[in-house]
């Protein structure tokens, strides 16, 4: 059983507020990843790190940051949200190396009004 | 570039009926294949993977297989039952590693 968790589950906030997603997970793993889920469920990758102080965007032009300074902490920053910024954010894991299998946390559903 | 494609659904199922969903991928070198399963308001889940041509991947009756030749991995399940209602993704990942490559997803339904 994967042991990476995401939180808050849910959030509601206001136009122009400055909110951070937190991810963590207890594997060691290396990589870790965040994803934008449409409505429609598509995952869009929106940024990756390889490691500590590794952090590189994703295919999916996002406002948000990251940050990378233990490696087991992957948090993800809105630094003023929008209504556009609404959707479910999934945070992932994986081992080092390739062919590795990622691993989910539960999510964060963000509503901006 | 590595891609997956995926069957469009929705999929509406009765109990008992059989499942497939098709997907196809492209990808340099030899990926690893997998399908991951959500349920409601939740994360994604491992359902199975392969990490070679001809393996099988199982795991809670759903099978899928991985061909080369044809470049698929269609996941199957002989029956199923309302508590697989949920959405399935096929993915892989090439043995750069970096980064998974996921299908657009397939939501099943399945009714008593």
């Amino acid at each position: 059983e994967a042991d990476i968790y995401q939180t808050p589950r849910y959030l509601v906030i206001g136009t122009g507020k400055k909110i951070t997603l937190e991810c963590s997970q207890t594997m060691g793993h290396d990589k870790m990843y965040w994803y934008q889920q449409d409505p429609g469920m598509e995952l869009h990758l929106i940024h990756y790190s390889y490691g500590v102080n590794s952090t590189e965007k994703g295919d999916l032009s996002s406002e948000s940051t990251v940050s990378r300074i233990r490696t087991e902490h992957f948090p993800l920053t809105l630094e003023s949200a929008r209504p556009s910024h609404t959707s479910q954010y999934l945070c992932a894991s994986a081992l080092a190396g390739g062919l590795e299998t990622q691993y989910f946390g539960p999510g964060t559903r963000l509503l901006v009004l | 570039g590595d891609s997956v494609t995926q069957m469009e659904g929705p999929v509406t199922l009765s109990e008992e009926a059989f499942l497939t969903i098709n997907c196809t991928y492209t990808a340099t070198g030899y990926p690893s294949l997998f399908w991951y399963v959500q349920y409601p308001g939740e994360g994604l889940q491992l359902l199975l993977k392969a990490t070679k041509a001809d393996d099988k991947g199982s795991n809670k009756g759903f099978e899928a297989t991985y061909r080369k030749e044809t470049t698929s991995f269609h996941l199957e399940k002989g029956s199923v039952q309302v508590s697989d209602s949920a959405v399935y993704f096929c993915a892989l990942t090439a043995n750069t590693g970096n980064q998974f490559y996921f299908g657009t997803g397939t939501s099943l339904t399945v009714i008593p």
